[in-house]
């Protein structure tokens, strides 16, 4: 069966410090691989999609970027932390096999940025 | 364009009510997806249903049910004698079937219910 794994689950970051979040999966190949942020707890935000591997889009322009090194792996990172990319950062995958369409989403990651 | 409203901000009823969580879409597709979440105060995004535009059929899952409707654009939520773990904010979703490989997803602003015991 297909699972998604991200962490850490929570991480403290002063402001200007890097960052690196990562996702994985497993079971499947070839899946789309999406980074949302949700702030103020509440409205999800599509900040990167992958559809392969070294192919990044971003949906809104930030602080962050988005890598993709392997098939299943989906790197989210930043040079210098912002007090504004504080939020809970999930990782989704999505399969383009139409009779078993969804998101599924890993457990997110907490950040704070002090 | 695509855009998805779910007008209750915040709901709360006494366990064992029932509750309808509202959603209405918009899309100039004839093909698309629509999903419902569920955000337990853990954080993680659960699925809880996805529905073809092709298959108008209304759903029950235990004490889940789901109408969903064309002519209005809605996609509603009914939880029957709700519980205290059915506290969690609600995601309404909506997906085009694009001819790409890319499937974008686009999220509603949530509704957080409150199961008061």
């Amino acid at each position: 069966s297909q699972t998604i794994h991200q962490w850490p689950a929570t991480l403290v970051q002063p402001v200007g410090s890097p960052l690196s979040l990562e996702c994985t999966v497993e079971g499947t190949s070839n899946p789309n691989l999406y980074w949302y942020r949700q702030a103020a707890g509440r409205g999800l935000q599509l900040l990167f999609y992958s559809v392969g591997i070294g192919q990044i889009s971003s949906e809104v322009p930030q602080n962050l970027s988005a890598s993709r090194p392997q098939d299943r792996q989906f790197i989210l990172s930043s040079k210098k932390l912002l007090l504004s990319d504080s939020g809970f950062y999930l990782c989704a995958w999505s399969a383009w096999d139409r009779t078993n369409y969804g998101y599924t989403f890993g457990s997110g990651t907490r950040l704070t940025v002090v | 364009a695509q855009k998805v409203t779910q007008a209750q901000t915040e709901i709360s009823v006494v366990e064992k009510e029932d509750v309808t969580l509202d959603c209405v879409y918009e899309t100039r597709d004839t093909t698309y997806y629509l999903f419902w979440y569920k955000q337990p105060p853990s954080g993680e995004l659960v699925f809880l249903i996805r529905r073809n535009s092709f298959d108008e059929q209304n759903e029950i899952s235990g004490r889940y049910s789901w109408n969903f409707q064309k002519s209005t654009s809605s996609f509603n939520f009914t939880i029957t004698a709700s519980q205290v773990v059915d506290s969690a904010v609600y995601f309404c979703a909506l997906s085009e079937a694009l001819e790409t490989s890319y499937d974008k997803v686009i999220f509603g602003p949530g509704t957080s219910l409150s199961v008061i015991p």
